[in-house]
């Protein structure tokens, strides 16, 4: 089962600031990475797929890079409604993992 | 617009047995895989299980592998869960996800989940 681990933990972060979330591979996932957003007491919210590519609707603030390993999301400048958790799910090899979340907070 | 309504959800013993069930509406099911993620209180994410649009490819998390089983009726677009043997782990919201694709294994579309607490 490849593991994949998000840090930081908590970001702590002021509106308009640029958010940076690692998430990391046990091995290697190729490209083979998606990020979700989830909110309090909603379901997540799939953000990217394939370590870049932005789902339907998804603002351009928000990007992904990457690659075998180690990826990034990055939000560009924070809008009061990124304030979430942020999940990493790979799908290169089965079972499917998501990491454990980071949790982007209001400074 | 996707809608996916789950329900079947309750308090159950240990040992016991529960049914979950998936209402999609607003896509061709059949033309997509399905899954079930769930997450615990307060917890993250874990998928728990995925079948592929013609129920030819099936796949489990390992810590329900052998107690928990996938179907789909595409003629009713619905998927379920059968879950047997359930443990005090198992305690969790359940969410019905649609992929982004025939089995690309990415989540595009989730419903609001129902609740399995199991306890004695």
């Amino acid at each position: 089962e490849i593991v994949l681990t998000q840090s930081p933990a908590t970001l702590s972060l002021s509106p308009g600031e640029r958010a940076t979330l690692s998430c990391r591979a046990s091995q290697s996932v190729s490209a083979y990475l998606a990020w979700y957003q989830q909110k309090p007491g909603q379901a997540p919210r799939l953000l990217i797929y394939d370590t870049s590519n932005r789902a339907t609707g998804i603002p351009a603030r928000f990007s992904g890079s990457g690659s075998g390993t180690d990826f990034t999301l990055t939000i560009s400048s924070l809008e009061p409604e990124d304030f979430a958790v942020y999940y990493c799910q790979q799908r290169s090899n089965w079972p499917l993992t998501f990491g454990g979340g980071t949790k982007v907070e209001i400074k | 617009e996707v809608h996916l309504v789950e329900s079947g959800g309750g308090l159950v013993q240990p040992g016991r047995s529960l049914r979950l069930s998936c209402a999609a509406s607003g896509f061709t099911f059949d033309d997509y895989a399905m899954h079930w993620v769930r997450q615990a209180p307060g917890k993250g994410l874990e998928w728990v299980s995925g079948i592929s649009w013609n129920r030819h490819d099936i796949d489990y998390a390992d810590s329900v592998k052998g107690r928990f089983t996938i179907t789909r009726d595409n003629a009713k677009n619905s998927l379920y869960l059968q879950m047997d043997t359930l443990r005090t782990e198992d305690t969790a919201l359940y969410y019905c996800v649609k992929d982004t694709g025939g089995g690309y294994a990415y989540f595009s579309a989730w419903g609001q989940g129902t609740t399995v607490t199991v306890s004695s």
